[in-house]
Parts: C-alpha cells; sequence; structure tokens
C-alpha cells in the first residue's frame, strides 16, 4: 500500500470557521490531488500540485486554496466553511502525470 | 472536455452470477489512460487497473476481466462468479495525455450488491 495519510480523518466544525486538511505521503511522489466525493458525483478533483509551490485549480475549487512547501505534504484549507461543502475529502498520489493515482484513507467533514 | 459515464447507477446479483460493468468514455485526445478503482464499504479507494488506448487487449485478472474498445469508446469490466466481497462502489476514470495529463475524470460509480 502506498504510504499516504490523511488528518484528521473526521471533522465537525461550523459555518464560517476555517478548516485545513493535510495529506501526507512517505513515497516521494511528485504529484498530489484532493478530490471530493459525494454522492451521485463521483470523484470531483479541486485542486492538484505537480511540485513543490506549483498547483493548479482543478474542477471544484472555488473556496478551496491549497499549499505545498514540502514534498511529502499537500494542504487543502476551506477559508470559511460552508454546509456545501460537508463531503469526503480524498487525496491521492501519483509518481508521474498520467500515471496510476493511489488514494489516502479520506476525511469526513461536516460543516453545521 | 474528458467525460466519463457509468450508466448503471446500482446492479444487483445473487453470489456466483457473472456482472458486467459498463464504462462509457468520451476524450479528443487520443493519447490517454482508463482506470478501474474499486470502493468498499469501509471507504477506501483501490486501484484495480491501468490501460492506456494504444493497448486494446483484453486483460484478465482472476475472476476480474477488462473489454477495451476503442470503437465504442468503452472499457467494461466483468466479474465472474461473483462473490459477497465484491459489494462494492466500482469507478471508471479517465485521464487525458494532453495539457491536463494527470487530471483523471471520474465517473458518477456503479454500486454492486452481491447477495449470498
Amino acid at each position: 500500500d502506498a504510504g499516504i495519510t490523511q488528518s484528521p480523518r473526521h471533522k465537525v466544525t461550523e459555518t464560517g470557521t476555517p478548516v485545513t486538511l493535510r495529506c501526507h505521503q512517505t513515497e516521494n511522489h511528485r504529484y498530489m490531488y484532493w478530490y471530493r466525493q459525494d454522492p451521485g458525483h463521483g470523484l470531483r478533483l479541486i485542486h492538484y500540485s505537480y511540485g513543490v509551490k506549483d498547483t493548479d485549480k482543478g474542477e471544484v475549487s472555488d473556496g478551496y486554496s491549497v499549499s505545498r512547501s514540502k514534498t511529502e505534504d499537500f494542504l487543502l484549507t476551506l477559508e470559511s466553511a460552508t454546509s456545501s461543502q460537508t463531503s469526503v475529502y480524498f487525496c491521492a498520489i501519483s509518481e508521474v502525470k498520467r500515471d496510476t493515482q493511489y488514494f489516502g484513507p479520506g476525511t469526513r467533514l461536516t460543516v453545521l | 472536455a474528458q467525460k466519463v459515464t457509468q450508466a448503471q447507477t446500482e446492479i444487483s446479483v445473487v453470489e456466483k452470477e457473472d456482472v458486467t460493468l459498463d464504462c462509457v468514455y468520451e476524450t479528443r485526445d487520443t493519447t490517454y489512460y482508463l482506470f478501474w478503482y474499486k470502493q468498499p464499504p469501509s471507504g477506501e479507494l483501490v486501484f484495480l487497473i491501468r490501460r492506456n488506448s494504444f493497448d486494446e487487449q483484453n486483460e484478465i485478472s482472476g475472476r476480474y476481466s477488462w473489454n477495451f474498445q476503442k470503437s465504442t469508446s468503452s472499457f467494461n469490466f466483468t466479474i465472474t462468479a461473483s462473490q459477497v466481497v465484491d459489494s462494492a462502489v466500482y469507478f471508471c476514470a479517465l485521464s487525458e495525455a494532453g495539457t491536463n495529463a494527470g487530471k483523471s475524470t471520474f465517473g458518477d460509480g456503479t454500486t454492486l450488491t452481491v447477495k449470498p
């Protein structure tokens, strides 16, 4: 199994509060991704990174920001959480672009 | 833009039946990659297979087989002699080799329930 951890695994927060989710990998893979999974929508890409300090937007990036200061860590921040951001968030990594993505265990976020 | 369609939202079979999960994709690229992932009730996403657009050979892995047909833009997944442990949500995904390389588009998933 790819060494990917996500923290926290579960979080309940209130509307308007900032939230940061962390993805940590031990595989030294260059590419990292954040997805959200909602019923009936599969997985949708939020942001991705192709190297330290190199990030780009996915299809549902509004309301989210990311940072990658080290190869092993990719942070997803909700500056002011809204109820529509209640979801399960998955981090993924890949060694090269277009390669297989391996997923972390997921973070279940509830915004009340 | 790339798109993946899994028309079967839910499938229910009885153990030992064969079942095929359909995946139809759209892309303008001639080079692309197709994937299948499994998400069991525990929630993790498990990689099953990767196929590139130049390799149309079908693949078999134990009870699992995949039929890739470029002519119909389909990448279907068959489970032979299904088992209760096969119950999961299965996702098909597409990754183009162009400027968006690395960004995968997922289908909405097919929930497979295998009853004993």
